[in-house]
């Protein structure tokens, strides 16, 4: 089992509602990566922070935004859902200083479903 | 980041040796070979990773071809809790993984 903490587990939303994922990263890790997987297929990137800055966007449109507190534990903030925003929503956490020479640690994800 | 390729899935006896296969022809020198595996209902878990030289961890051994363009995570005695999708993925220094659909193991008892 990792240090890395998501929440909630399971979440159901109506379209068009907001919605905001947490997760608290491995101790001593300062960065922070977010995935969408959707059922059958693998992780696709959101986005990465890093020592509170966004550092790395994958192919997501705006109303996917995140946040990065000093303590390393991060936000995900989906507005506007949309159906095809239900996913399993996973949490990374790394050692940047690491770079690629490092694993990640990756939460139990929170699943979202949009009705 | 580079992408890879791998069989969609593959079959293996419980507590025999499990090979499986990453293409990565496009590798470039600073790209290190990483692995993770995902159990159903979990989030992907590290296995093993290497940049040139073969590496072996308690899960796990990682074979690197001489030029890179491919390697092998080999599992030496599989057991019923190895059934999982396995991910071979380039990292470069971003960290940003770019998943493919890996390699589905199945485990016969």
């Amino acid at each position: 089992e990792t240090g890395v903490t998501q929440s909630p587990t399971h979440l159901i939303k109506t379209r068009g509602q907001q919605v905001t994922l947490r997760c608290s990263s491995q101790s001593g890790h300062n960065t922070v990566s977010w995935y969408q997987q959707a059922l059958g297929q693998g992780p696709q990137f959101i986005f990465q922070y890093y020592r509170e800055e966004e550092n790395g966007r994958g192919n997501f449109p705006p109303r996917f935004s995140g946040l990065q507190f000093p303590n390393y534990s991060s936000e995900l903030n989906v507005n506007a859902l949309e159906l095809d925003d239900s996913a399993l929503y996973l949490c990374a956490s790394s050692r940047r200083g690491g770079g690629a020479n490092t694993e990640a640690f990756f939460g139990q994800g929170t699943r979202l479903t949009v009705v | 980041d580079a992408k890879t390729t791998q069989p969609n899935s593959m079959e293996s006896n419980e507590e025999e040796p499990v090979h499986l296969p990453c293409n990565h022809s496009t590798i470039s020198g600073t790209d290190y070979i990483h692995w993770y595996r995902q159990l159903p209902s979990q989030g992907p878990e590290y296995v093993i990773h290497g940049l040139t030289s073969n590496v072996n961890n308690r899960m796990a051994s990682l074979a690197i071809a001489e030029d890179r363009k491919s390697s092998t995570l080999i599992l030496h005695r599989a057991t019923l809790r190895d059934a999982a999708v396995y991910y071979c993925i380039l990292i470069d220094y971003g960290q940003n993984f770019v998943f493919g659909p890996g390699t589905r193991l199945s485990v016969l008892p």
